[in-house]
């Protein structure tokens, strides 16, 4: 069991460009979270998926955030035209979905648009 | 909206005390409820969990109690230790494998 592993760990972009952040979960957990942390705020939950269905997306997704779980392992959160306020941590989880609670949590992307 | 809520954003405490991290929260289909330590830079890490069914739960220096019915929940570290310091969330969820609702974070610093 390796743990959720994130890349990249950081990353700084100019307003108006597309970033792509990758997610890798634990193997044998079927559902895959994504959240967001701004400072001094606890993590909001973003989308989810399982295996590669995804199954919530949340307000705070709008419609330049695109997220894939192509063949229910890995997955990608994609912002297109990057915004000053998208700069946040995103956070990816996995939970073996139906039995346990406790999410497993990667180290995070930090992202800084200027 | 916030569902859960932690009113102290941070806490000091001496090494060998007690820490109390409170938090409340008010959506009644919760049924489950965590508590995250994360350092700088890291994920969140998680740390001690209890059902609604119970009104306590303990692991070693980590006890968190709930009172359903004020909707509120504590989690106590005794001793407190200098490794302790970091922030401390809480967070609940109404299904296993569901989303994770968080709270704020309280921060805690352990001083020698």
């Amino acid at each position: 069991d390796t743990g959720v592993s994130q890349d990249p760990r950081h990353k700084i972009t100019k307003r108006g460009q597309n970033v792509t952040f990758r997610c890798d979960p634990i193997s044998e957990h079927n559902r895959l979270y994504w959240y967001r942390q701004t400072l001094g705020q606890g993590p909001e939950f973003l989308t989810y998926f399982q295996n590669e269905a995804q199954l919530e997306k949340s307000r705070l997704l709008s419609d330049r955030f695109s997220a894939e779980r192509p063949k229910g392992s890995f997955s990608t959160l994609e912002i297109q035209r990057t915004e000053q306020g998208d700069s946040a941590m995103y956070l990816c989880a996995s939970v073996w979905g139906g039995l346990n609670y406790e999410q497993y949590f990667g180290p995070g992307t930090r992202l800084t648009v200027t | 909206d916030q569902q859960v809520k932690q009113n102290s954003p941070s806490l000091s405490v001496q090494e060998g005390r007690i820490s109390i991290l409170n938090c409340d929260y008010t959506n009644s289909m919760f049924d489950y409820f965590l508590w995250y330590k994360k350092y700088p830079a890291e994920g969140p890490t998680f740390l001690i969990s209890i059902s609604s069914i119970k009104d306590k739960n303990e692991d070693g220096r980590f006890t968190v109690f709930l009172n359903k019915s004020a909707k509120h929940l504590s989690l106590h570290i005794v001793p407190s230790q200098p490794g302790d310091s970091a922030v401390y969330f809480c967070a609940a969820s109404e299904a296993a494998g569901n989303k994770l609702t968080f709270g704020g974070g309280t921060r805690v610093l352990v001083k020698p």
